[in-house]
């Protein structure tokens, strides 16, 4: 099935310091999206990008996409201890509403 | 305040016995879902529904049961069919029926089964 996997399995940096996580998934996608979830609380939206986007700002976020490679990163710059969280990448078939998720990055950020 | 609830948060029950979850959300959105996380893993898909009265099956339904009789109530039932219920349960809803439309979580309901 379509389904994106992140990598690393787990990351763990200091504060200030820049978070690069990735995500590869199997078909042909129109769009991406990726989650974060504090431990034990539901899912929250970060930033979608479609298939004709090549990057993609949020904030301190920055998506990229490259559909050849079928594999999106997740770049959150300047991190802070409030970032640390599970952040899950998300495809799914055009014409379905179904959202199939990888199974995540755990990021630890120290103080 | 708009959003989507989920109760209770934490739930009990004993091996055999069927159990329901509650979703509600007061977004006017179309679509709801139900997911199971189990720990360190992601989000598996268990029913969706994307117009009152209608639902499909995720990749993980047998033991599950869901209705959509309101727009805005999505109950999952874990029934005594299910052989590893214990689990983190999420629901979620989107206001379009694509999956290019973003999806807003509950807060979860962690499910022990004993």
């Amino acid at each position: 099935s379509q389904q994106g996997e992140e990598d690393p399995q787990a990351l763990s940096i200091q504060e200030g310091e820049n978070a690069t996580m990735n995500c590869s998934y199997k078909t042909s996608i129109n769009n991406l999206q990726w989650y974060r979830q504090n431990s034990g609380r539901g899912l929250v939206h970060l930033i979608l990008i479609r298939s004709n986007e090549r990057e993609k700002h949020s904030g301190r976020l920055r998506v990229t996409l490259d559909t050849s490679k079928k594999s999106s990163s997740l770049l959150i710059t300047a991190s802070r201890a409030a970032d640390t969280a599970s952040y899950f990448c998300a495809t799914g078939p055009s014409n379905t509403g179904k959202l199939i998720f990888g199974q995540g990055t755990t990021l630890q950020v120290k103080p | 305040d708009g959003g989507i609830t989920q109760s209770p948060k934490y739930l009990f029950r004993k091996e055999g016995q069927n159990v329901t979850l509650s979703c509600e959300q007061n977004l006017n959105h179309d679509a709801m879902y139900w997911y199971r996380q189990d720990p360190g893993q992601g989000l598996r898909l268990i029913y969706y529904s994307q117009i009152v009265n209608d639902f499909q099956k995720g990749d993980i339904a047998e033991g599950y049961s869901v209705s959509r009789e309101k727009k805005e109530s999505f109950p999952l039932t874990v029934t005594s069919a299910q052989k590893n219920p214990t689990a983190f349960y999420l629901c979620a809803s989107s206001s379009g029926r694509l999956s290019s439309y973003e999806q807003y979580f509950g807060p979860g309901t962690r499910l022990t089964v004993t």
